[in-house]
């Protein structure tokens, strides 16, 4: 079974600086898929960015990139330029594909405090 | 609203009584996903539902809680006799098709309280 570890329970980060929240996961497949979410105070979960395992390149969404290292099973998140709505529990995600592809498997969170 | 919805938001009960969560996943997605998030941890797998199929229950307690999405209506987390440790907010996620390897579309979840 795959698992998801994200190391970090809490970060916080300057408004306008640079963050990076860590993740890593085992498994045994050669392909898959990996998210992050993101969970505001009001709950509702939001995808922040995916990466396609069969992709060397990392994946990037405005402010929001990842490093993704297959090798390592590593894939941490980095927000530039940090704003206060970034405040938020961010969740590392794994998503089998082919007739696996059904659940997605979480770690356990990290909660990130953006200062003023 | 197509999004994910769920209801009730809130809901208490006491010890020992049946707790009813529901969720409608997105207009055309067949595919439900329930998940357990206790306080201060993250999201725990619970059960997978294709319309009237049981997809993957292993996340599933094996006592008190079942799951269905029936051809018509809702999906539907059912916990008898609830207990405190039943305590938890319930998020519901729904996707299109089978083998979708696009992210899960979440709703804003339903928080049991038992007393």
């Amino acid at each position: 079974a795959q698992t998801v570890t994200q190391s970090q329970p809490e970060m916080s980060v300057q408004e306008a600086e640079t963050v990076t929240l860590s993740c890593t996961y085992d498994t045994s497949e050669s392909d898959y898929y990996l998210f992050w979410y993101k969970q505001p105070p009001s709950r509702q979960m939001i995808l922040v960015i995916r990466q396609e395992a069969y992709k060397q390149q990392n994946a990037t969404e405005n402010r929001f990139s990842v490093n993704f290292q297959k090798a390592a099973k590593s894939f941490s998140l980095k927000i530039s330029d940090s704003q206060l709505g970034d405040a938020a529990m961010y969740f590392c995600a794994y998503r089998s594909v082919g007739s696996n592809a059904g659940k997605s498997t979480f770690g356990d969170g990290t909660t990130l405090t953006v200062k003023p | 609203n197509a999004g994910v919805m769920q209801n009730p938001r809130h809901l208490v009960r006491r010890r020992g009584q049946e707790a009813r969560l529901r969720c409608s996943p997105m207009k055309g997605h067949s595919h439900v996903y329930w998940y357990r998030q206790l306080p201060e941890e993250g999201l725990k797998f619970m059960v997978y539902l294709q319309k009237e199929n049981i997809i993957d229950e292993s996340g599933m307690p094996k006592e008190r809680f079942s799951a269905e999405f029936p051809k018509e209506g809702p999906s539907i987390l059912r916990i008898q006799q609830v207990v405190r440790g039943d305590s938890a907010a319930y998020f519901c996620a729904s996707s299109p098709q089978a083998g979708w390897t696009g992210e899960l579309f979440f709703g804003e979840g339903s928080r049991l309280t038992v007393l």
